[in-house]
């Protein structure tokens, strides 16, 4: 039973690009939760999504990020436009419901951006 | 909303055994997660704590006081690979729905 799948591992954007996060859940779990790590930091929630749904977009930035986790495929974050600011390791979990969430979240390894 | 506190940095020695304090706020409370975080890997779950008092997992063992607000993590016999960082989390946000984490306690551990 495979983990949560991140790709890529390592991402290097020049500034402007766009940057394509992909997160494909543990088998059912339907519940994905984004959160980005600055170096030396803690991890900060970006967004929670169930599928085709975005439960709770409070940690996104209001410009150039969006995430979508489609009915078919993988959880998406998206930032357009990259700046040397959003450099940081980006991280998904998966659970398979909220309650179940108490007893551990599944994390994938992460994509470590770096723009340059 | 929710706020966790934590020391940045802990020093230990193999063998030894180590506390690592977890102090929160929040307005609803559905328990204390512990997470473990090498460097340049995964968050891995470690505890649970949704009653009060201990519960033990091998070397690890995690502590609640709801009435303080408070939890703990405790590592007995600490070895080289357990040089890492450590973070207490509860639930939070709209309808409690997502984790809220601490800033993270980085456990060093000298022979």
């Amino acid at each position: 039973n495979a983990g949560v799948m991140q790709n890529p591992r390592h991402l290097v954007r020049r500034r402007g690009q766009e940057a394509r996060l992909r997160c494909s859940p543990m088998k059912g779990h339907s519940h994905v939760y984004w959160y980005r790590q600055l170096p030396e930091e803690g991890l900060k929630f970006m967004v929670y999504l169930q599928k085709e749904n975005i439960i709770d977009e409070s940690g996104m930035p209001k410009e150039r990020f969006s995430a979508e986790f489609p009915k078919e495929g993988p959880s998406i974050l998206r930032i357009q436009q990259v700046v040397r600011g959003d450099s940081a390791a980006y991280f998904c979990a998966s659970s398979p419901s909220v309650a179940q969430a108490n007893y551990g979240y599944t994390f994938g390894s992460g994509t470590r951006l770096t723009v340059v | 909303g929710q706020s966790l506190e934590q020391p940045s940095e802990v020093t230990a020695v193999e063998g030894a055994i180590v506390q690592i304090n977890c102090t929160y706020q929040t307005s609803g409370f559905y328990g204390l997660s512990w997470y473990q975080q090498h460097d340049g890997g995964a968050p891995t779950f470690l505890s649970y704590n949704a009653l009060d008092g201990l519960e033990e997992t091998g070397r690890f063992s995690s502590f609640l006081s709801r009435s303080d607000s408070y939890g703990y993590l405790l590592l007995q016999e600490l070895q080289m690979k357990d040089s890492a960082s450590y973070f207490c989390a509860v639930r939070g946000g709209t309808g409690f729905q997502k984790l809220v984490f601490g800033t993270g306690t980085r456990l060093l551990v000298s022979p």
